[in-house]
């Protein structure tokens, strides 16, 4: 069964508008859930490290007011993309650290138009 | 910094053909080496993975050798099944493990296998 699950798969909003983006872990609590944003053709780029119950850990160029990540609960991440354009339409992905591996929620497909 | 090199693109094979999936990478230090795959419309899946030179991973028939001399780590099947279609991603943890650390992924390849 599933270890992460990311709602909605897909998503369309206007330009604008704040979408917000689900991801829990189901099997075991996690202290630190990761955001990835995916174009098409290029690799998944990290965007930030939720921290439960502290502030995220953004990657270089990526803006925090733009993409806010709230990680209230030890199952529960969320990415809300504020005010998003056009070319903030991307595959975002939410991936919990096991000892060993990386699971990975299905990823969201947010198109705005 | 790390990066991934795979091959692109989509790779159509008819069903029990060969199948390798190139894969080159950039790291400091010795990196553990990983392949996901993500099946249409469910997220990446650890498929294999190996920490350190010389290792073997494999699963679902799927094999990849750590290569350190090439700084590769090439995923190969030796029959393909039309239910082996999807997307592969190679990726690298510089830190090893790959549980608690940042993960640096390639493009990814989409495979389609026909009957």
């Amino acid at each position: 069964g599933a270890v992460v699950s990311q709602h909605p798969s897909r998503v369309i909003c206007k330009s604008g508008t704040s979408v917000k983006i689900e991801c829990r872990s189901l099997d075991f609590q996690a202290t630190t859930m990761f955001w990835y944003r995916q174009f098409p053709k290029q690799s998944l780029m990290l965007m930030a490290t939720s921290n439960e119950g502290s502030k995220a850990t953004y990657e270089q160029g990526v803006e925090k007011d733009k993409f806010l990540i709230n990680h209230a609960s030890l199952t529960l991440s969320t990415l809300t993309v504020t005010s998003a354009h056009p070319e903030d339409s991307s595959f975002y992905i939410c991936s919990v650290r096991g000892f060993t591996e990386a699971f990975f929620g299905q990823g969201t497909r947010l198109t705005v138009v | 910094g790390d990066s991934v090199t795979q091959m692109e693109g989509p790779v159509t094979l008819s069903e029990e053909a060969f199948l390798t999936i190139n894969c080159t990478y950039t790291a400091t230090g010795y990196p553990s080496l990983f392949w996901y795959v993500q099946y249409p419309g469910e997220g990446l899946q650890l498929l294999l993975k190996a920490t350190k030179a010389d290792d073997k991973g494999s699963n679902k028939g799927f094999e990849a050798t750590y290569r350190k001399e090439t700084t590769s780590f090439h995923l190969e099947k030796g029959s393909v099944q039309v239910s082996d279609s999807a997307v592969y991603f190679c990726a690298l943890s510089s830190s090893g493990g790959g549980g608690g650390n940042k993960l640096t992924f390639g493009t990814g390849t989409q495979l389609k296998v026909e009957l």
